[in-house]
């Protein structure tokens, strides 16, 4: 069974600061996604990435793929509050999405 | 511009009782997935579906669960005789086509509660 692993489990980081999110998955795929999940919330979708080294921004997120290390970063730049949410990658080989373990993120004033 | 709807969002059932959740699709979407979250976790598939058929339930418990897709009308997870451990969030998530690129986008999810 494809396992998908994020570490760290929980990040509380200040305002302003820089920090990296990683996911790492067990069996060969070209698809990762990344959701936001607020408390009590259904998953957002923030990212897809599809290819070997692709890279893509939004705002203060930026996630990338390495599909080779079989892994997937989402880096977070100058934090902000609004930010504090639960962060999933998932991996999508076929039809159903392997989900990590999730990321729990607070940002502190 | 509706995304997916799930309903009910919250379900409080006693031990024995029967849950119904129901989950409509994205418009123009054909494909249905369920998952499973269990609190501080991830979600876990269960099932995926398209209309009338079960295309994969490699992830749902073999008795008690079962769900369906109708030609007409919200894919439905029913859960027979609920027991406390399967208190969790359920998801239903919807794509427009399966095993591509194409990313699935999520309901708001029904919480159950047994009791």
């Amino acid at each position: 069974e494809l396992k998908v692993e994020q570490n760290p489990l929980f990040l509380s980081m200040q305002e302003g600061k820089n920090y990296t999110i990683y996911c790492n998955y067990s069996t060969t795929s070209d698809r990762l996604y990344w959701y936001r999940q607020d408390p009590g919330k259904s998953l957002e979708s923030l990212f897809v990435l599809l290819s070997n080294g692709a890279v893509k921004q939004e705002g203060r997120l930026m996630a990338s793929l390495d599909t080779k290390a079989r892994l997937s970063t989402l880096h977070i730049t100058a934090a902000v509050h609004d930010l504090s949410a639960t962060y999933f990658c998932a991996v999508g080989p076929g039809n159903q999405f392997y989900f990590g373990t999730g990321t729990s993120l607070t940002v502190i004033p | 511009n509706a995304g997916v709807m799930q309903n009910p969002r919250h379900l409080v059932r006693r031990r024995g009782q029967e849950a119904r959740l129901r989950c409509s699709p994205m418009k123009g979407h054909s494909h249905v997935y369920w998952y499973r979250q269990l609190p501080e976790e991830g979600l876990k598939f269960m099932v995926y579906l398209q209309k009338e058929n079960i295309i994969d339930e490699s992830g749902m418990p073999k008795e008690r669960f079962s769900a369906e897709f109708p030609k007409e009308g919200p894919s439905i997870l029913r859960i027979q005789q609920v027991v406390r451990g399967d208190s969790a969030a359920y998801f239903c998530a919807s794509s427009s086509l399966s095993g591509s690129s194409e990313t699935q986008y999520f309901g708001p999810g029904t919480r159950l509660l047994v009791l």
